[in-house]
């Protein structure tokens, strides 16, 4: 069965503050693709990172970062001296090969104060 | 570069009617999957659809159907609706439909059922 796991409904930070969201998958698919999305107050997601199954090396992009360990399944996401406009709901997805399907965590609530 | 457009963005139906939502993909986009979006359910994959074959479907009832045609435009339709169908509905393409290519959203339809 293929399942993605956002632990974190919700989560609420004072601006400058580091955060990290959580998000882990099941899979017993070798080859399979890892997403996060971004949703913010608008409603359109917005496509952030792709990680493939074969590459484990960690990306950064600005003040976002990305942790991916296959060994525990994690694909973790850390935004860096957070901001107001972070403020959004974020998915993680996955898709294994060939499935035609992408499963989407239930996303967690980033609340960013001022 | 137009984006992924939904038509319409809010409807509202009674019980037991059926409707039907349509979806523009990015031009030259030919994979288009659609998702009902619900609070605390996050998105549930409904159907993918690429030149004009549909290749997986998600666990709904027969009553969601959906269809792509040859200009890769695609509807979506339930019929004899329920309360429980009430959700934002989201449309999303892909250029190749291959598992390593990131997923454009339209800002959904939102279907509120009386």
């Amino acid at each position: 069965a293929q399942k993605v796991t956002q632990a974190q409904t919700e989560i609420s930070v004072v601006e400058k503050e580091d955060v990290t969201l959580d998000c882990v998958y099941e899979t017993r698919d070798t080859t399979y693709y890892l997403f996060w999305y971004k949703q913010p107050p608008s409603g359109e997601l917005v496509f952030l990172i792709r990680r493939n199954s074969f590459d484990e090396q960690n990306e950064i992009s600005g003040r976002y970062s990305w942790n991916f360990q296959k060994s525990t399944s994690s694909f973790n996401f850390t935004i860096t001296a957070s901001q107001v406009v972070d403020s959004a709901v974020y998915f993680c997805a996955l898709r294994s090969s060939g499935t035609y399907k992408y499963i989407f965590g239930t996303g967690t609530r980033l609340k960013v104060l001022a | 570069k137009a984006g992924v457009t939904q038509t319409p963005r809010y409807l509202i139906k009674t019980r037991g009617q059926q409707v039907t939502l349509s979806c523009s993909p990015i031009s030259g986009h030919r994979s288009v999957s659609w998702y009902q979006q619900t609070p605390g359910q996050g998105l549930q994959f409904l159907f993918e659809y690429f030149s004009e074959t549909q290749r997986n479907k998600g666990n709904f009832p027969g009553r969601f159907s959906g269809r792509q045609f040859s200009n890769s435009r695609s509807e979506m339709n339930v019929s004899t609706l329920e309360l429980g169908d009430s959700a934002l509905y989201l449309c999303a393409s892909s250029l190749d439909g291959f598992d390593n290519q990131p997923q454009h959203f339209g800002d959904g339809t939102r279907l509120s059922i009386l």
